[in-house]
């Protein structure tokens, strides 16, 4: 059982537009929600999170905005650059454990 | 720092082997984790500690051990190496408290590419 989704496997943007990764989940237990970039060859490296009591962060050019009642959480990045393309997953934290859950992951492509 | 380092990065085995992954980080993280990733299954979270001697499963623990004698190291031990253990292999440290992650961004190592004959 996939509690945490990503049902897009990947997504091509042109340069300078806005890219929109999505990611729903099913455990309302949730505390926080992150999301990681990964290059091929490399670990994975944290984007940004938001806690479950907020409904958006904002770090540059990422916003995450989170919809408790969707049970859904999205990722905007504008603009989309080339340096942007990679594999992007979102992961969260259930109240009360130490088990990180992630998704599958969304390969981005930002087009020249 | 280092952060977190991982060896070694590539390694072949054949069924029935035995080997063990090593991980390091220099941050003084109370957390530490292994993960796996494959195909279109994500990161799949196979054990985890959040300090010297304390250990726990996670999603996907069978085949595999840890134990954690120090804050530093965080080593990953397949018992008898399957097929099915064909994979990437990640580290990851962060902070921890008892009432849950006080900062949680995870510090992932590079990863190691495991492949079983």
């Amino acid at each position: 059982d996939q509690q945490v989704k990503q049902n897009s496997p990947s997504l091509s943007v042109q340069e300078g537009r806005i890219s929109i990764l999505n990611c729903d989940y099913t455990n309302s237990m949730f505390d926080y929600f992150l999301w990681y970039k990964k290059y091929p060859a490399e670990g994975p490296t944290f984007l940004i999170s938001i806690s479950s009591i907020k409904d958006k962060n904002e770090d540059g050019r990422f916003t995450v905005f989170l919809n408790k009642s969707a049970k859904h959480l999205s990722l905007h990045i504008v603009p989309s650059q080339p340096g942007d393309s990679a594999v992007y997953f979102c992961a969260a934290w259930p109240s009360g454990t130490y088990k990180y859950i992630f998704g599958t992951g969304t390969r981005l492509k930002v087009l020249a | 720092n280092a952060g977190v380092t991982q060896t070694p990065k590539f390694q072949v085995l054949k069924t029935g082997q035995s080997m063990t992954l090593q991980c390091a980080q220099d941050m003084n993280h109370e957390y530490m984790s292994w993960y796996r990733q494959d195909p279109g299954m994500g990161l799949r979270l196979i054990h985890y500690s959040v300090g010297a001697g304390i250990t726990d499963q996670g999603e996907v623990p069978n085949g595999y051990n840890v134990s954690r004698s120090t804050t530093e190291d965080f080593p990953l031990r397949l018992l008898s190496a399957a097929p099915s253990q064909t994979s990437v292999y990640f580290c990851a440290s962060s902070y921890a408290t008892l009432q849950g992650p006080t900062r949680n961004e995870q510090f992932f190592g590079p990863g190691t590419r495991l492949t079983v004959l």
